[in-house]
């Protein structure tokens, strides 16, 4: 069963600009959670979406948003991005909305200059 | 908001067991820990969790204190591989599902 895949993999953007990133879950998994990890924070629950609803969020500012599609995969865009958004953007899928075992997928490792 | 507490840093030899302590004395009731590892900057990898007895699988074994305030992770024959840092987490319910608080975490070095 292939796991979670996040694109881009990388990603170079300036101060200003907006960000889109996508995660595909692992197939038959419907919950689909975010998170932030920098080195000064560590890692940051961002949201958690279920059957195309946004069940809970954390404590971002709302430049911080995400949808799910229909198929569970799920976006996260970040809007006026500043240099404190630099990090790396992890999703995690899990089969239910109480996230038993959530399996993360590599991240995506944005960078704002 | 984390609510664990571990050690910022473990060493072990390869080969013998490692042994990663973890307190969580404000969990509640019906939470859940969780054990995850996180090598290179790559995402999180699922190892165990547990709410109040201990569980075993391939990877490892958790021990969970009578009074679950405290618990262990065991890595029974450590291996180089298992360098990583070790994040012990309390599964926080919501007001539809849950969500992961993870602490520092502790970077676990397995040396020849």
């Amino acid at each position: 069963k292939a796991g979670v895949t996040q694109t881009p993999r990388y990603l170079i953007k300036t101060r200003g600009q907006q960000v889109t990133l996508s995660c595909s879950p692992i197939s038959g998994h419907r919950s689909v959670s975010w998170y932030q990890q920098t080195p000064g924070q560590g890692l940051q629950f961002l949201f958690e979406y279920f059957s195309e609803t946004q069940r809970n969020k954390g404590n971002f500012p709302g430049r911080f948003s995400g949808r799910q599609f229909s198929n569970s995969r799920s976006e996260m865009n970040v809007s006026t991005l500043e240099l404190g958004d630099s990090a790396l953007y992890l999703c995690a899928s899990s089969f239910s909305v109480p996230g038993y075992e959530q399996y993360f997928g590599p991240g995506t490792r944005l960078t704002v200059t | 908001d984390a609510k664990t507490t571990q050690p910022p840093s473990m060493d072990c030899a390869e080969g013998r067991a490692a042994n990663l302590p973890c307190n969580h004395s404000t969990i509640s009731g019906n939470e859940y820990v969780y054990w995850y590892r996180q090598i290179h900057s790559q995402g999180p990898q699922y190892i165990i969790h547990g709410l109040k007895n201990n569980e075993t699988n391939e990877m490892a074994s958790l021990i969970i204190t009578e009074d679950r305030k405290s618990s262990t992770l065991i890595l029974p024959h450590a291996t180089l591989r298992d360098t990583a840092v070790y994040y012990c987490i309390v599964r926080v319910a919501m007001e539809y599902g849950n969500k992961l608080v993870f602490g520092a975490g502790t970077i676990l070095r397995v040396k020849s």
